[in-house]
């Protein structure tokens, strides 16, 4: 059963506009909430976090939204630029279990030029 | 910080053979993690250590998988016998646990095609 679901497999965005991915988790007691990003032949990289007590965490161009009632995250990346092609994996932990990340499948963005 | 560092790069071996996929964590984390990543699947946790120690290794598929971490600076993740279903990218990362802010940071990865 999969916790931490990102239901688009690929994305595709031109240059200048908006880039949203979202992300779903069924696991009421996660309250730690990441988004890696990926390029080919290297290691998942960490983007921006955002804690449960929070509803919004905002760093340059990119901006991660949290509805709890929901079970929802986002991702705002805004202006996208080509450089933002990669995949984007959201991750999720419950930190008090002291349990380590657990991801979805991830997310292929391609920003068109 | 060189950060994690995964070898080899890639790995081809036959069905059958022994594969032994090693990393060496960022100095200084004490929890490590093995990682699969395939496209079916995506990012899959294997099994991770804390201090050495391994903590969770139910998502170790088959008994055909083995990992240790026999100290701080390094892991090995082995499988034997090898099959073509075990064909991915395998991932090692390190961070640090417990912690409220856990960032866990990747290695390059294994890519291992088992023909």
């Amino acid at each position: 059963d999969q916790q931490v679901k990102q239901n688009s497999p690929s994305l595709s965005v031109q240059e200048g506009r908006i880039s949203i991915l979202n992300c779903d988790y069924t696991n009421s007691m996660f309250d730690y909430f990441l988004w890696y990003k990926k390029y080919p032949a290297e290691g998942p990289t960490f983007l921006i976090s955002i804690s449960s007590i929070k509803d919004k965490n905002e760093d340059g161009r990119f901006t991660v939204f949290l509805n709890k009632s929901a079970k929802h995250l986002s991702l705002h990346i805004v202006p996208s630029q080509p450089g933002d092609s990669a995949v984007y994996f959201c991750a999720a932990r419950r930190v008090s279990g002291n349990t380590p990340l657990v991801f979805g499948k991830g997310t292929r963005l391609s920003v068109i030029a | 910080d060189a950060g994690v560092i995964q070898s080899p790069r890639h790995e081809v071996t036959e069905m059958g053979q022994e594969v032994t996929l090693r990393c060496k964590p960022i100095s200084g984390h004490n929890s490590l993690f093995w990682y699969r990543q395939t496209m079916m699947r995506g990012l899959e946790l294997l099994i991770y250590f804390n201090n050495n120690v391994p903590i969770d290794d139910s998502g170790m598929p088959e008994d055909r998988f083995s990992a240790k971490m026999p100290n701080a600076s390094f892991s090995t993740l082995k499988i034997q016998p090898s099959e073509p279903r075990d064909s991915a990218v395998y991932f090692c990362a390190s961070g640090a646990l417990p912690g409220v802010k856990e960032t866990q940071y990747f290695g390059p990865g294994t890519r291992l095609l088992v023909l």
